[in-house]
């Protein structure tokens, strides 16, 4: 077995700073995801990375940084918080090509921009 | 690109009734995609329920079952007898073989009441 952490649980930040959420994962997993929810809406990727130092733009990418310099971590920083913005981030990762993409989940972080 | 719709937002259903819960998919690409059921437990993190990856199969867990529907582009989670602890939300998904996107659906939350 193995687990996902993700670094901090709640973040609140002001409008206009640089935000930097954090994730860990020692299933050994090639890929690594993140994504945004927000309230009552479905999951939306943000950014991928299918090995280490590899960055793929999701659907969402506009406004957000990726870094993965190691396998088991993978970081994602909001650029620029827009005001009133409230949203979960989830860290996710999967075996590459095993298990047909089946996705492992870190418990979120969420954001509040005052 | 490829999508997926849950038209209920939350259904409430009371203990040791049946349930079902409906899922669409439209996918645009040539092929048939992988489907799975993901499910979110309270305080914890999202996991997967189901997956069936060829069209016609059914996939069980935990008393559910999903039936991969390629004439109606279906993927509907059904169980015969719900308990308590099945309150949770669940959320459809698509995927391509070997591809690294997972695509959600909005989620439905179940309210199972005693």
């Amino acid at each position: 077995g193995g687990i996902i952490t993700q670094t901090p649980k709640f973040l609140i930040g002001q409008e206009g700073q640089k935000l930097t959420l954090k994730c860990q994962q020692n299933f050994n997993h090639d890929t690594m995801y993140w994504y945004r929810q927000d309230s009552g809406k479905g999951l939306r990727l943000i950014y991928y990375s299918i090995t280490e130092n590899d960055l793929q733009k999701g659907d969402l990418s506009e406004g957000y940084d990726a870094s993965r310099e190691k396998k088991s971590s993978f970081s994602l920083t909001v650029t620029s918080a827009q005001k009133n913005e409230m949203a979960v981030f989830l860290c996710a990762s999967s075996p590459t090509g095993y298990n047909y993409a089946e996705q492992f989940f870190g418990p979120g972080t969420r954001l509040t921009v005052l | 690109g490829d999508s997926v719709t849950q038209t209920e937002g939350q259904v409430t259903v009371s203990e040791s009734k049946s349930l079902i819960i409906n899922c669409t998919y439209s996918a645009t690409s040539i092929g048939y995609p992988n489907l799975f059921w993901y499910v979110r437990y309270p305080g914890e993190g999202l996991q997967l329920l189901l997956k069936v990856i060829t069209a016609g199969q059914k996939g069980s867990s935990r008393g559910f079952e999903a039936t991969y529907n390629k004439e109606a582009t279906s993927f509907h989670l059904q169980k015969a007898s719900v308990q308590e602890s099945d309150s949770a939300v669940y959320y459809c998904a698509l995927s391509r073989t070997g591809g690294y996107k997972v695509v959600f659906g909005s989620g439905t939350r179940l309210l199972v009441s005693p």
